[in-house]
């Protein structure tokens, strides 16, 4: 069964490094996203991508985060400089259409010290 | 907040008994899908439920989807000790047009042998 892939599970960073999460969706699916759980609290939305652009952002997706699909497979979201606050479990999903499943990967656990 | 919610936040059962999760949400959606996540891992999928739809099957999970009482239920039968995991609704409405979904609290189910 195809499945979204993330890499890499796990990231420890310094506070003020940049990290890159990368995501490789299901071949198909043209619909991109990324959401982030911090430990104990809801999943939450931070960024939908389609068409490369970002089609929508919630309030969290602020200037030090980006997105891109720089080579037409990976899915990358990028925090320029972390914060401690930005540790957290960052999921990807992608979806072939709306009003489907969205299928989501196994998470990047990142851990800003 | 227009989020699912569920209840009960956790729910402690014997092996081959039933378990029974709901959702409530506060307005009209597309759909809600149920996912399940272990313990620190990713989300994995179970059910999408439209919102033209009442009751939706897949092995042991039963969804039912009451759209006059914007609730839908999570039912799994004959629980095994592997179902131990959080079960998190979330809901996709018309007004959100790039299909963000949005996350419930999650109920916690542990399956004792």
């Amino acid at each position: 069964e195809p499945e979204v892939t993330q890499t890499p599970s796990h990231q420890v960073t310094q506070m003020g490094q940049e990290v890159i999460l990368r995501c490789v969706p299901i071949s198909n699916h043209l619909y991109f996203y990324w959401y982030r759980q911090i430990l104990g609290q809801k999943v939450e939305f931070l960024v939908s991508f389609y068409n490369n652009e970002i089609s929508e952002k919630s309030e969290i997706f602020d200037d030090q985060f980006s997105v891109e699909r720089p080579d037409g497979s990976n899915f990358t979201l990028k925090i320029r400089s972390t914060k401690l606050e930005d540790s957290a479990m960052y999921f990807c999903a992608t979806r072939d259409t709306l009003n489907t499943e969205a299928f989501f990967g196994q998470g990047t656990r990142l851990t800003v010290v | 907040s227009q989020q699912g919610e569920e209840d009960p936040q956790a729910l402690s059962i014997q092996e081959g008994e039933n378990a029974t999760m709901n959702c409530s949400y506060k307005t009209s959606i597309n759909n809600l899908q149920w996912y399940r996540q272990n313990s620190g891992r990713g989300l994995v999928h179970l059910i999408l439920i439209r919102s033209n739809e009442r009751e939706k099957h897949s092995g042991r999970l039963r969804v039912t989807l009451d759209t006059s009482k914007k609730s839908s239920s999570l039912l799994i039968t004959a629980s095994r000790a592997a179902d131990t995991a959080s079960y998190f609704c979330a809901t996709e409405y018309p007004t959100d047009s790039w299909g963000k979904l949005q996350f419930g609290a999650g109920t916690q189910v542990v399956v004792t042998p």
